[in-house]
């Protein structure tokens, strides 16, 4: 079982150019998160889907941000022209069903992370 | 609304003495409580977890952490630190969801020979 996969594990972008964040979840799992941490912040929720889904998106910024769970491959967050702000470590992480309830923490696998260095 | 603070970003402990990392946090509601660990290069791993059960909670690799309602604290500890316990801790208090989660900023800890 090779656990939630990220890639590309770092990434440089210039100023103005797209980032896109892959995430594979742990086999079985069917509902995904993205988390970003920002430098000396802890990690802050950004968005969860489903396959084909997204069901809450709360903490996606409003513009410039994407996210997608197609039907078949990985779940990709898209950055679209990327700003220095933009660099941090995003976080995926799946769970086999939605997490609910003040437990629900411990049915989270976590991926290593994308580290997103902006120029 | 609900805030986690870790007071120290950095902690380093010799091989062998105890370990000791703080996190204080708040909550409107009754938090259920976490510790992560992330090695280089790895996920984050769940360690231990709280949910108003015991309210000393023992998890992987020999840490506990307890729980105190009154000082609302829940800090990580272990009697004596390895050089595999090297890794970032992270603190994190739920009251729902998965967007309800919320992180401390981290604490690295060092272990020295």
């Amino acid at each position: 079982n090779a656990g939630v996969m990220q890639n590309p594990r770092h990434l440089v972008r210039r100023r103005g150019q797209e980032a896109r964040l892959r995430c594979s979840p742990m086999k079985g799992h069917s509902h995904v998160y993205w988390y970003r941490q920002l430098p000396e912040e802890g990690l802050k929720f950004m968005v969860y889907l489903q396959k084909e889904n997204i069901i809450d998106e709360s903490g996606m910024p409003k513009e410039r941000f994407s996210a997608e769970f197609p039907k078949e491959g990985p779940s990709i967050l898209r950055i679209q022209q990327v700003v220095r702000g933009d660099s941090a470590a995003y976080f995926c992480a799946s769970s086999p069903r939605e997490v609910a309830g003040t437990s629900g923490a411990n049915v989270l696998t976590f991926g290593a992370g994308s580290r997103l260095t902006v120029l | 609304a609900q805030s986690v603070t870790q007071l120290d970003s950095h902690v380093s402990v010799s091989e062998g003495t105890p370990v000791l990392l703080r996190c204080n946090y708040s909550s409107s509601y009754s938090p259920s409580l976490f510790w992560y660990v992330q090695h280089p290069n790895k996920g984050l791993q769940l360690l231990l977890k709280y949910t108003s059960a015991a309210t000393l909670v023992k998890g992987i690799n020999g840490f506990e952490a307890e729980f105190k309602k009154s000082e609302t604290s829940f800090h990580l500890t272990k009697p004596s630190a390895h050089m595999s316990d090297a890794a970032e801790y992270f603190c994190v208090v739920s009251t729902g969801t998965a967007s309800k989660l919320t992180f401390g900023t981290g604490t690295r800890l060092q272990v020295t020979l």
